[in-house]
């Protein structure tokens, strides 16, 4: 199916442990992001990727790594999970270039680290 | 640094109403693009409408208006005719015009949970 897909949906860890978040996209877009959700912080970005190997930080990168081998995966793994970062994750796209260039966000990844 | 300031956490419309959502933002840049999202329950983001600075005139999708005042940096959202399905999390959003590194970056307000009485 065309679209921007995550899993797990959910995700329960212990603290300690590594995470890998997926996230695929079909439209061969250029730019994905990883977004984090938290009550009272609306969505803060984690990382984004303008291309196939390239990433970088966004605003709280801390406790999180990123890779981007081919252009329609950007997976998310948190090397050692801690209790602060039990949240909601998010995956988007968007084209790059001139224009607008509406950002489409997968369902998201409810995380809970015990 | 560009921010998103949402200052109502929650409002609250009765049904067949009309209301409006606050967003604020500051930046220095004249060039970029506005976005309202809303989140329902299920968390899906959804796009709900998009203003381009440079464009005078409000953006508009069926019930949904902006009031985008450009000069005081200033972008409400207007939901007329509120139905329950409204009901969700609204976040407003910022983004840069310019293209390349970080500009395709969107900025998020904290957002507004609207509850919609029947």
């Amino acid at each position: 199916d065309a679209g921007i897909t995550q899993s797990p949906r959910y995700k329960i860890t212990e603290t300690g442990r590594q995470v890998t978040l997926m996230c695929h996209q079909t439209w061969s877009h250029s730019y994905m992001f990883w977004y984090r959700q938290d009550l009272g912080h609306g969505l803060r970005l984690i990382y984004y990727s303008a291309a196939a190997d390239i990433t970088d930080k966004g605003e709280v990168p801390d406790g999180y790594v990123v890779s981007r081998s081919k252009t329609e995966n950007f997976p998310l793994t948190l090397e050692s999970a801690t209790r602060s970062q039990t949240s909601v994750y998010f995956c988007a796209s968007s084209e790059w270039g001139e224009g607008v260039n509406e950002q489409f966000f997968g369902p998201g990844t409810r995380l809970t680290v015990l | 640094a560009q921010t998103v300031t949402q200052s109502q956490p929650e409002m609250s419309v009765q049904e067949a109403e009309t209301v409006t959502l606050s967003c604020t933002y500051d930046t220095s840049e004249s060039d970029y693009y506005l976005f309202w999202y809303k989140q329902p329950p299920s968390r899906q983001m959804i796009l709900v409408i998009r203003q381009e600075a440079y464009k005078q005139q409000n953006a508009t999708e069926n019930r949904f208006s902006v009031n985008f005042q450009k000069a005081a940096k200033s972008f409400s959202l207007k939901i007329s005719d509120s139905q329950l399905g409204d009901a969700a999390m609204y976040f407003c959003a910022y983004r840069s015009a310019r293209y390349g590194g970080s500009q395709g970056n969107l900025i998020f307000g904290k957002g507004t949970k609207l509850s919609v009485k029947p």
